[in-house]
């Protein structure tokens, strides 16, 4: 079936590692996206790619990093330079065209110690 | 981009039509409206998209008057498992959607 598969459901972390989230897709999107969820609050955009090869910073994107080489795949990349990383991460993916909908993972559960 | 004001939360029972209101004063005449669901620790989920009168699936039903300033989701006969977040989302009718989230409403459905 076609979607988007985030990896791994859980991760911890200590404080001061990087950590690297996966995100795979087979929908054939142009667009993926990562966002960041904090308990009862809405998503924040990290990063966007509209394009392969190509990314841009969303509205939250210090402490974090992506690459786009593959159309499939858009992995995020948690520094050490990120204050507060714990949090609930969800990547998503669209054809990048206008009026149509995003496909969101299943997210990834970050904790930090 | 168009703000989006939504209640924070709301109650319902279940076999109730609940109406979750959006207001978004300043949209711009290309901006759609669309409405996604989250389920705890899930990512959100399309429900409908709209321009203007009414859009209605096999899930819900969205209306939207002539001025285009609100819209409405409108969920009937609700059960427990429609207990979720809803969020509102405005635009953009051209250039690159970054699909952007506010709070959304809480909606518990009671038994």
């Amino acid at each position: 079936d076609g979607g988007i598969t985030q990896s791994p459901k859980y991760l911890f972390r200590k404080e001061g590692q990087n950590v690297t989230l996966s995100c795979e897709q087979n929908l054939n999107h142009d667009a993926m996206y990562w966002y960041r969820q904090d308990p009862g609050q809405g998503l924040r955009l990290i990063y966007y790619s509209q394009i392969v090869n190509d990314f841009q910073k969303g509205d939250i994107a210090e402490g974090y990093s992506v690459s786009r080489e593959k159309k499939e795949s858009f992995p995020l990349t948690v520094t050490s330079a990120q204050k507060n990383p714990t949090a609930f991460y969800l990547c998503a993916s669209s054809t990048g065209q206008v009026n149509t909908e995003a496909f969101f993972g299943q997210g990834t559960r970050l904790t930090v110690v | 981009l168009a703000k989006t004001t939504q209640p924070i939360s709301m109650d319902s029972y279940e076999g109730q039509e609940v109406n979750i209101t959006c207001s978004h004063n300043n949209i711009a005449t290309n901006d759609y409206i669309t409405w996604y669901q989250q389920f705890p620790s899930q990512g959100p989920r399309f429900i409908i998209q709209g321009y203007k009168t009414k859009v209605t699936n096999e899930v819900a039903s969205l209306f939207i008057p002539a001025d285009r300033k609100s819209s409405t989701l409108s969920l009937p006969r609700v059960s427990l498992s429609d207990t979720a977040v809803y969020y509102c989302l405005v635009g953009p009718g051209y250039n690159f959607n970054k699909f952007y989230f506010g709070s959304g409403t809480k909606l518990n459905v009671k038994p």
